[in-house]
């Protein structure tokens, strides 16, 4: 089976514009979670769909948002970009409820 | 409240030296599992192993080893006889049935050839 493929793998953009990433599962995986990694705070949880469905939620200002397509392809949103964006972005999908694969990640540089 | 850590954030060691990882966990749920990754600098997680809450045995994978002990709340993690190909960051996580997890802060492991 294919792994986890993530879009873009780098990215560059200027503070206040939006980006939208971009993560597409191993093939028969429902779920979709999104990890933002910074050396500061380590591995931090986003967000989580099953079935287009949000499951769970980190602790991240509305500015982070996400969705997911009946394919089970999922995209991540951050509008108003700000400098502390910068970070390494991790998608994991799961075929069950207890275990994830990860993606190689979407490096995202905020100038 | 679900917590992971690791307190180790760097270790050296020399090629063909054994080296462990340690990582200690809080939960009050009696249902969880426990993970192992290892992330190389290419930067994608790499899953090692998956442990469940009722499962104490421990196991053995070529030259790694995990201790899962309940009693201390420890799920430490042994590579016997080091290679260069080890140096990684090497994350603990916990996860519940919800399919949420908690990472530690990570080792970062060297290996000296």
């Amino acid at each position: 089976k294919a792994g986890v493929t993530q879009t873009p793998r780098y990215l560059i953009k200027t503070r206040g514009q939006q980006v939208t990433l971009s993560c597409s599962p191993i093939s028969g995986h429902r779920s979709v979670s999104w990890y933002q990694q910074t050396p500061g705070q380590g591995l931090q949880f986003l967000f989580e769909y099953f079935s287009e469905t949000q499951r769970n939620k980190g602790n991240f200002p509305g500015r982070f948002s996400g969705r997911q397509f009946s394919n089970s392809r999922s995209e991540m949103n951050v509008s108003t970009l700000e400098l502390g964006d910068s970070a390494l972005y991790l998608c994991a999908s799961s075929p069950r409820g207890y275990e994830q694969y990860f993606g190689p990640g979407t490096r995202l540089t905020v100038t | 409240a679900q917590k992971v850590t690791q307190a180790q954030t760097e270790i050296s060691v020399v090629e063909k030296e054994d080296v462990t990882l340690d990582c200690v966990y809080e939960t009050r749920d009696t249902t969880y599992y426990l993970f192992w990754y290892k992330q190389p600098p290419s930067g994608e997680l790499v899953f090692l192993i998956r442990r469940n809450s009722f499962d104490e045995q421990n196991e053995i994978s070529g030259r790694y080893s995990w201790n899962f002990q309940k009693s201390t709340s420890s799920f430490n993690f042994t590579i016997t006889a080091s290679q260069v190909v080890d140096s990684a960051v090497y994350f603990c996580a916990l996860s519940f049935t919800g399919n949420q997890f908690y990472f530690g802060t990570g080792t970062s492991l060297t290996v000296i050839p």
